[in-house]
């Protein structure tokens, strides 16, 4: 599977858009683009994901550029809840496994 | 749903002793997975079952881990002997072909 770099930190205010970016240049075309977090001391929770189509949910909406090498995941009205480290996991159709990377610790400041 | 449900969420045992960990899944998924964290390494898939049978065990550290699914509602890892270095948090996940994952609330054991 593809690797990801994600920023290891970000800061964002309470009630604003937090956008989390993510680089996936060597991603394949059969390869979606997932997003997990961890809320501390709890287990990784699944956001969302996508192929090439950007994507909402009452959660996030995840953007992917046209040429699939980068994709933001947005949180449109953050709140002190949404702290967290968010994982980008770039994963093959059919794949299983997860390999996750060190994220983004995202601080939610109110 | 209740969720993946794990037991126990904290053990703390004596280096040498074994260890059983336990995992329900959400009824109706179909894999089953065993992660490990820790401040080193981060999360690392362990293990991995679909319709109960075990898919990929590469990521077991070695011959005193081992994992069992003998249902589809119910999985153990096991640590025979343990050892201080095996201090982490085990995270057992369920999921059903083409969603994402549903982990539990994971399980910290510490070997003293």
């Amino acid at each position: 599977d593809a690797k990801t770099t994600q920023p290891p930190s970000m800061d964002c205010a309470e009630g604003r858009a937090a956008n989390l970016p993510c680089n996936h240049s060597t991603i394949s075309g059969n390869e979606y683009v997932y997003w997990y977090r961890q809320i501390h001391s709890q287990g990784p929770q699944y956001i969302i994901h996508g192929l090439k189509n950007n994507e909402t949910n009452e959660m996030a909406s995840l953007i992917i550029t046209e040429d699939r090498k980068s994709s933001t995941l947005i949180l449109p009205h953050a709140t002190l809840r949404d702290t967290a480290v968010y994982y980008c996991i770039v994963r093959s159709q059919g794949a299983q496994k997860l390999v996750f990377g060190q994220g983004t610790r995202l601080t939610i400041n109110p | 749903d209740a969720g993946v449900i794990q037991s126990p969420r904290h053990e703390v045992t004596e280096m040498g002793q074994e260890v059983t960990l336990r995992c329900k899944p959400i009824s109706g998924h179909n894999s089953l997975f065993w992660y490990r964290q820790t401040m080193m390494r981060g999360l690392e898939l362990l293990i991995y079952f679909n319709n109960n049978v075990p898919i990929d065990d590469s990521g077991m550290p070695e011959d005193r881990f081992s994992a069992k699914m003998p249902n589809a509602s119910f999985s153990t890892l096991k640590i025979q002997p343990s050892e201080p270095r095996d201090s982490a948090v085990y995270f057992c996940a369920s999921s059903l072909a083409g969603t994402g994952e549903a982990f539990g609330q994971g399980t910290r054991l510490t070997v003293v």
